[in-house]
């Protein structure tokens, strides 16, 4: 069975300052992870996807990860918060076939404040 | 290209109706996935659909059901709702050159049952 836990259920930082929103994954097998935002009232969007390439991977609007598998954790990342980046953002998991469900994480609301 | 689009973007129901809920995929995508997302449990998988057969299933019970047309849109139905099934319904199509895990989600379907 495969899961990801979303350690903060809300993270507040200032515009301008780095944000980190941390995930940790278990899997039974070699996993695909992406990290997915929504803005209010609106779908997911995939920001970045991890599928056992190079660890360090970059998403858009400045966004990455870091896929550590002796840490079993997949940490978003961004240099520079902007107020267009509060949303909720979720890490999800999925087995490398492309057959295999999603499985989302609680989701991490992430506030900028001016 | 249009992305996928769910109709009703809202609808209020009462306990015991039942309830069909509509997604047209990206196209030429010809793969879609339902979740439920809700406060508490967060984004969980339904079904997903491919060609027409039922590929994946979540832990629904059989009131949910779905089926996907020739022309790749789907529905799901829901049966003798009850006060838990109101959430937001997310429709989301792929196709396997996106890679694994790579979903564009609708805006969603809001359901209230009172």
């Amino acid at each position: 069975a495969q899961s990801v836990t979303q350690l903060d259920s809300h993270v507040s930082v200032s515009e301008g300052t780095p944000v980190l929103l941390r995930c940790n994954y278990s899997s039974s097998y070699s996993p695909s992870l992406f990290w997915y935002v929504q803005h209010p009232n609106k779908g997911l969007q995939l920001l970045l996807k991890y599928t056992s390439a190079a660890t360090l991977v970059k998403g858009i609007n400045g966004f990455e990860a870091e896929f550590k598998k002796s840490e079993t954790s997949f940490h978003l990342t961004k240099p520079s918060a902007h107020m267009s980046d509060a949303a909720e953002y979720f890490c999800v998991v999925s087995g490398y076939s492309g057959n295999t469900p999603l499985v989302f994480g609680k989701g991490t609301r992430l506030s900028v404040i001016a | 290209k249009a992305g996928v689009t769910q109709t009703p973007r809202y609808l209020i129901k009462t306990r015991g109706q039942q309830v069909t809920l509509s997604c047209s995929p990206i196209s030429g995508h010809r793969s879609v996935s339902w979740y439920q997302q809700t406060p508490g449990q967060g984004l969980q998988f339904l079904f997903e659909y491919f060609s027409e057969t039922q590929r994946n299933k979540g832990n629904f019970p059989g009131r949910f059901s779905g089926r996907q047309f020739s022309n790749s849109r789907s529905e799901m139905n829901v049966s003798t709702l009850e006060l838990g099934d109101s959430a937001l319904y997310l429709c989301a199509s792929s196709n396997p050159s996106g890679g694994p895990g790579t979903q564009y989600f609708g805006p969603g379907t809001r359901l209230t049952v009172l």
